[in-house]
């Protein structure tokens, strides 16, 4: 069974930096690409960045581009985002997720809740 | 950018058929994605590449994928199906995946 499990959600001042992760299990992770996904709270979804099976292809929405970092550690089968330069529109529940080639989502976490406030 | 379209929300009385579409520049061309959410739960797919079925999704579920409008179809509306959905594509363009705005469906 696949399990996508997020850590290191928390509250940030705007300015701060914060790295999520999600450990993964029940797959051969490096043959998967993965994304991370978030959604404000009562909003929808809004895709944050992708990386490919072995790391060498990324993806960024404009709206953080620059500023957040995916990575992965095929290793230790962990998805990371290094979130830097917060600000208060980056509150959100932030998901990982598997990609299926064809494009789309077939797990994905529970989420982990950024809050950027002072 | 790719952008798609939802209503905002759609509703339908028990047993009857909703229709929730997506629209986007020529999304014929793409493959469309269809995620259903609850409350506080993480999204799941519920129709992939325009109109197949993960195990586990109801038939009463099923997709079209059109000209400029995709379109989820759910049959015989139970209560259980209230929730919001999306649909999704990746946008080759951009290399951006893009998710609709969302619908809400409520069951009356």
């Amino acid at each position: 069974e696949v399990q996508l499990v997020e850590s290191g959600g928390g509250v940030v001042q705007p300015g701060g930096s914060l790295r999520l992760s999600c450990a993964a299990s029940g797959f051969a992770f490096d043959d998967y690409a993965m994304h991370w996904v978030r959604q404000a709270p009562g909003m929808g979804l809004e895709w944050v960045s992708l990386i490919s099976g072995d790391g060498s292809t990324t993806y960024y929405a404009d709206s953080v581009k620059g500023r957040f970092t995916i990575s992965r550690d095929n290793s230790k089968n962990s998805l990371h985002l290094q979130m830097n330069s917060l600000r208060s529109e980056d509150t959100a529940f932030y998901f990982c997720a598997q990609d299926v080639a064809g494009g789309w989502f077939d797990s994905w976490g529970q989420g982990t809740l950024v809050t950027v406030s002072s | 950018s790719y952008v798609l379209t939802q209503p905002p929300s759609v509703s339908v009385a028990p047993g009857q058929t909703a229709r929730i579409t997506c629209g986007g520049d020529n999304i014929g061309s793409k493959s469309v994605h269809w995620y259903q959410q609850k409350p506080g739960q993480a999204p799941v797919v519920v129709v992939y590449e325009d109109s197949d079925r993960p195990l586990g999704i109801p038939e009463r579920f099923s997709g079209s994928n059109s000209g400029n409008t995709a379109t989820l179809t759910i049959s015989r509306v139970e209560a259980g199906d209230e929730a919001d959905y999306y649909c999704q594509v990746w946008d080759s363009s951009s290399d951006h995946v893009v998710f609709g705005g969302g619908t809400k469906l409520t069951v009356l």
